[in-house]
């Protein structure tokens, strides 16, 4: 089954203790990306990735890491989270990230609920 | 960056009706598309629509690039599309999408 996958879904953690949120899809998509959902937010974009080793800023990167190694796995670091990181966290991919493409679909993981104490 | 706007932001529906979401949005895009967020959370795709019409069962979409809005209608709506619809839009050579703030749905019997 195509798919987009995420752990943990939940995580209650503690202020400063490094922890690192998994993604990763089976669909052999180049683009990858980090949002956070905060009510009456919407969707922000954290961090995206164009291909393997390829990642760039999106909104609200301050606090976050990446990495993109390989091109099923897009994990999100927190090397010292704060309370206010405290959030629903999604990933999600698409097989092109380039216009002339057209193959723009996000498809979206579970979803992590963070919080941080 | 680009601005997105929803409307409106909260919508209560009885089974049967239908209804027109609508999304706004501040720039030229070259990609435009629907989710809709179910109760448990879930993100599901709807539509990639950064022009023209699409139609999928019951729900069908419109964007009109050149007055930058863009239109999602659900017809003889059912309990289960209850949730959170969002519209986002990105521009550039990126899939970078800027999301609105939603619109929720309740659909009642």
């Amino acid at each position: 089954e195509a798919q987009v996958t995420q752990n943990p879904r939940y995580l209650i953690t503690v202020t400063g203790k490094k922890l690192t949120v998994t993604c990763s899809q089976n669909m052999n998509h180049e683009y990858m990306s980090w949002y956070r959902q905060d009510p009456g937010l919407g969707l922000r974009q954290i961090y995206y990735s164009m291909n393997v080793e390829v990642t760039d800023k999106g909104d609200v990167p301050e606090g976050y890491k990446v990495s993109r190694k390989e091109k099923r796995n897009f994990p999100l670091i927190l090397e010292s989270p704060s309370p206010n990181q405290t959030s629903l966290y999604f990933c999600a991919s698409s097989l092109r990230g380039h216009q002339q493409d057209h193959h723009y679909e996000q498809y979206f993981g579970p979803g992590t609920r963070l919080t941080v104490t | 960056g680009i601005q997105v706007e929803q409307s409106p932001p909260d919508l209560i529906l009885q089974e049967g009706a239908n209804s027109t979401l609508r999304c706004n949005f501040s720039d030229s895009v070259n990609n435009l598309q629907w989710f809709h967020q179910n109760p448990w959370g879930q993100l599901i795709n709807l539509f990639y629509i950064p022009s023209g019409t699409k139609q999928n069962g019951r729900l069908s979409a419109t964007t009109v690039a050149t007055e930058r809005y863009s239109l999602l209608y659900i017809s003889s709506s059912q309990t289960t599309d209850s949730g959170v619809y969002f519209c986002a839009a990105g521009t550039g050579t990126a899939s970078k999408l800027t999301f609105g703030t939603g619109t929720r749905l309740q659909v009642t019997l």
